[in-house]
């Protein structure tokens, strides 16, 4: 079963505008993990954000962790066209596998 | 070159038909996973692997095998494909020395279709 559900499931913003995802998980983490996917393409790691952490900075990016409300978020800042991709949320439940469970993912349209 | 090198990066078989998907990694990682993705559902574990001894299943390891021949190699087997094994297929690996606040590491993904 999915661990994380993401909202929106797209979201189409324009150029130089914030996006902000959100991620909510069911059960307790050791980390929340966001990565980005180009259209067919593997996923990449942007950014990992303990369980005992609020807030991570990253160039644009910024992720917040709510560990009491089980939710996550990504905001990246001043989007460029570029930016447009898909987005998933990832929780490992930090028993030392690394079996990272993701959310069904947030996809991105950055209009020129 | 890529570190996690996935083959055939595309296959259209028929239904009971045997597939191999292969991983290779550079990495010099020891944990090694097999995750499918379909769209609206994320990507979901089917197998993964700590060395070559060490082989776990995932979420939704029915239907597949895999073999973990080196270090460096791991592969996902289909020993007769359905339909609904038509999917997206990615390796990654990962760090044990990472463990504890470890990323994954993504091949570029195997697309395969069971007509």
């Amino acid at each position: 079963s999915q661990q994380g559900e993401e909202d929106p499931q797209a979201l189409s913003i324009q150029e130089g505008e914030n996006a902000t995802m959100n991620c909510s998980y069911k059960t307790s983490i050791n980390n929340l993990q966001w990565y980005r996917q180009n259209s067919g393409r593997g996923l990449v790691h942007l950014i990992l954000i303990r369980s005992n952490e609020r807030e991570k900075h990253s160039g644009r990016l910024r992720v917040t962790l709510d560990t009491s409300k089980k939710s996550s978020s990504l905001l990246i800042t001043a989007s460029r066209a570029a930016d447009t991709a898909s987005y998933f949320c990832a929780t490992d439940p930090g028993e030392g596998a690394q079996k990272l469970v993701f959310g069904q993912g947030t996809r991105l349209t950055i209009n020129p | 070159d890529a570190d996690v090198t996935q083959t055939p990066r595309n296959r259209i078989t028929k239904t009971g038909k045997r597939i191999m998907l292969e991983c290779s990694q550079t990495k010099g990682h020891d944990r090694m996973y097999w995750y499918r993705q379909d769209p609206g559902l994320g990507l979901r574990l089917i197998y993964y692997s700590f060395d070559v001894k060490d082989i776990n299943k995932g979420e939704i390891s029915d239907g597949y095998s895999v073999s973990r021949q080196a270090q460096a190699k791991f592969s996902l087997s289909l020993e007769s494909a359905i339909p609904n094994q038509t999917a997206l297929y990615f390796c990654a690996t990962s760090d044990l020395r990472d463990r504890d606040t470890g990323e994954l590491f993504f091949g570029e993904g195997s697309r395969l279709t069971v007509l």
